[in-house]
């Protein structure tokens, strides 16, 4: 997975608690992505960037706050931390308006607690 | 809307037989199909796609993918397996159609246990 990286790799947090998860990327892909990979649901898209600075909604947004002030950067915000969210959260990048598919991260496992 | 379906949670497979996971799809127009492997601890790494032209797509690992466009289907093949090959294992799909965002609609995932 070099070239995309996520940051923590495990992370513990309580109820209630506000946590970022970071994703970076050395290409200068367009495109970014943030899924969560639960059991019995696969991948569910929470958001998605086309650009720096653009930003839209995935399937399972709620609960969840993204930006992009950089093209390399895309970190997740958890508000305030449910124990629904505890999950296995992957980014992606994609070159742009092609065919061509994803590369993912090694993945952020968060458990709320 | 786009959808992915594999109807199989797992696939369990002797070492050395032929193994398929299974993938049909729903798209408004044409689609793009891809197949991804997770290993344990790890993201998804690309194993193969289907844009146009032939509908047998060879990938990564030698595994080969069967695009039938009149059943909806895209699975995933391998003449041989391996030990070495038990993971899970997605489908993704994109439609033609919705440029806009670039998202790939992902499966629910199977299990393919290869065993010795």
């Amino acid at each position: 997975d070099a070239g995309i990286t996520q940051s923590p790799r495990y992370k513990i947090t309580e109820t209630g608690r506000q946590v970022t998860l970071m994703c970076h990327q050395t290409w200068s892909h367009s495109y970014m992505f943030w899924y969560r990979q639960d059991l019995g649901h696969g991948l569910r898209l929470i958001y998605y960037s086309a650009a720096a600075d653009i930003t839209d909604k995935g399937e399972v947004p709620d609960g969840y706050v993204v930006s992009r002030s950089k093209t390399e950067n895309f970190p997740l915000t958890l508000e305030s931390a449910t124990r629904s969210q505890t999950s296995v959260y992957f980014c992606a990048s994609s070159e742009g308006l092609t065919v061509g598919g994803y590369t993912f991260g090694s993945g952020t496992r968060l458990t709320v607690v | 809307a786009q959808s992915v379906a594999q109807p199989e949670d797992q696939v369990n497979v002797a070492e050395g037989n032929p193994l398929t996971v299974k993938c049909t799809y729903s798209v408004s127009g044409n689609p793009y199909l891809f197949w991804y492997v997770q290993y344990p601890n790890r993201g998804l790494q690309f194993l193969l796609k289907y844009i146009t032209g032939d509908n047998l797509v060879k990938g990564s690992y030698g595994f080969e993918a069967e695009f039938n466009k009149s059943q909806t289907s895209f699975h995933l093949k391998k003449p041989s397996a391996l030990v070495s090959d038990s993971a899970l294992y997605f489908c993704a799909v994109r439609d033609d159609i919705h440029i806009a965002g670039n998202m790939l609609t992902f499966g629910g995932g199977t299990r393919l246990m290869v065993k010795p």
